[in-house]
């Protein structure tokens, strides 16, 4: 039972274009969603992150958009650069009284086009 | 700071050998956690550890894999005896302990097992 999705396998936008990502979650108790790149043979970087008293957040290019009535986020990269060429997963996580246990997606590869 | 170290950051071992992964978070992080990555597949937790306990090791085939954490600081993660479907890239992570905390991963070991 896939509780993050992202079903978009792989996604291709012209340079200084919007990248848009999208997930999709099915546990109403996750509150902290995350998203991560990952470029090849190395491990995941984080990049920006939600809480879910928020409906935004914006961090330089990336945004980050949270619909908890939808249960989806999405994130935007604007404007799109060749180095934004990685593979990008969305994480969630259920509130503990400690720390989190975080739960991947697929990912979407992503390849921006110079 | 310096990040996570892994390593090897590669193996090759015959069925039935065993292999140990090493992993050296990042200081001061009391949260470390072992994921599996299969590929195309997204990072799925093994265990989570809270300084020197293991909090959370639902995921861990505890027949053959074995984990620990000395001193709460590094830690090693086992097979003992591997399986051709262990073949998969190995990802340890750190984080502080507590809410909004993102994880921070090192580059992986790559596991193959002929």
């Amino acid at each position: 039972d896939q509780q993050v999705k992202q079903n978009s396998p792989s996604l291709s936008v012209q340079e200084g274009r919007i990248s848009i990502l999208n997930c999709d979650y099915t546990n109403s108790m996750f509150d902290y969603f995350l998203w991560y790149k990952k470029y090849p043979a190395e491990g995941p970087t984080f990049l920006i992150s939600i809480s879910s008293i928020k409906d935004k957040n914006e961090d330089g290019r990336f945004t980050v958009f949270l619909n908890k009535s939808a249960k989806h986020l999405s994130l935007h990269i604007v404007p799109s650069q060749p180095g934004d060429s990685a593979v990008y997963f969305c994480a969630a996580s259920p509130s503990t009284s400690g720390t989190y246990k975080y739960i991947f997606g697929t990912g979407t590869r992503l390849k921006v086009l110079a | 700071e310096a990040g996570v170290v892994q390593s090897p950051r590669y193996k090759i071992i015959e069925k039935k050998q065993p292999v140990a992964f090493w992993c050296n978070p990042i200081s001061g992080h009391n949260t470390l956690y072992w994921y599996r990555q299969n590929l195309g597949q997204g990072p799925e937790l093994l265990i989570r550890y809270e300084n020197e306990e293991a909090v959370d090791d639902s995921q861990l085939p505890k027949d053959r894999f074995s984990a620990e954490r000395l001193k709460g600081v590094d830690s090693t993660l086992k097979i003992q005896p591997a399986e051709l479907g262990d073949s998969a890239v190995y990802l340890c992570a750190s984080s502080l302990w507590g809410r909004n905390s993102p994880l921070h991963f090192g580059n992986g070991t790559r596991l193959t097992v002929t």
